[in-house]
């Protein structure tokens, strides 16, 4: 079946510096992966959807200059939070859907990365 | 906009069935998926729904009513290793592919 991986995952970083997240589809091609973030006993929210070769597209309330994506190849894409704060910690999750999948192919999501800014 | 709602947690008996529901309001459906979580874990999906009537998988069922906006997920011969969070997600019409997730219910089997 479809595999995303997502490194690292869990990472502790001081406040101020910056941290990468990386979500690879390993045996599918996905033009378009999604951010979403998870805070405790909350559900996922949608941060921002990855589209390889352009610009990402986030959703409201999200500061594209604060969270960066790169989503260079069909089967990477980056999320990169840029001065973190101890508000950023959360639970960061990718998922993407396999290319030319019929409309009932699930999305499938990444391990997780746990964001704990100190 | 969009409104998906669940209930908070729900407690069940091993071995027992239970019922989940989710109701959703959304600009437009294509489509409605469950998904369990466990805690600091992925989710993993379960069953999908896009037309009226019941998906039967294994313990798991899925059943769907476009016209009242309503989903249930029906839990057949509950195992201690179903205590998870349980989420619905809509996949709207307007051509997005992403899904918004209700809040999950918190399910808890007991002996």
């Amino acid at each position: 079946g479809a595999v995303v991986s997502q490194h690292p995952s869990w990472v502790i970083c001081k406040s101020g510096t910056s941290v990468k997240i990386e979500c690879r589809s390993l045996d599918f091609q996905a033009t378009t992966m999604f951010w979403y973030r998870q805070f405790p006993k909350q559900s996922l929210m949608l941060m921002a959807t990855s589209n390889e070769g352009s610009k990402a597209t986030y959703e409201q309330g999200v500061e594209k200059d604060k969270f960066l994506i790169n989503h260079a190849s069909l089967t990477l894409s980056t999320l990169t939070v840029t001065s973190a704060h101890p508000e950023d910690s959360s639970f960061y999750i990718c998922s993407a859907r396999a290319e030319g999948g019929q409309a009932n192919s699930p999305l499938h999501f990444g391990n997780g990365t746990r964001l704990t800014v100190t | 906009g969009q409104n998906i709602d669940q209930p908070t947690e729900m407690t069940a008996t091993e071995g027992a069935i239970v019922q989940i529901n989710c109701t959703y309001q959304t600009s437009g459906f294509n489509g409605l998926f469950w998904y369990q979580q466990h805690a600091g874990e992925a989710p993993t999906f379960l069953s999908y729904n896009v037309l009226d009537g019941l998906e039967e998988k294994g313990r798991f069922s899925s059943f769907l009513s476009r016209s009242k906006g309503y989903s249930y997920l029906l839990l057949k011969e509950l195992q201690m290793k179903d205590s998870a969070s349980y989420l619905c997600a809509v996949r709207d019409g307007t051509g997005r592919r992403a899904l918004t997730f209700g809040s999950g219910t918190r399910l808890q089997v007991q002996p």
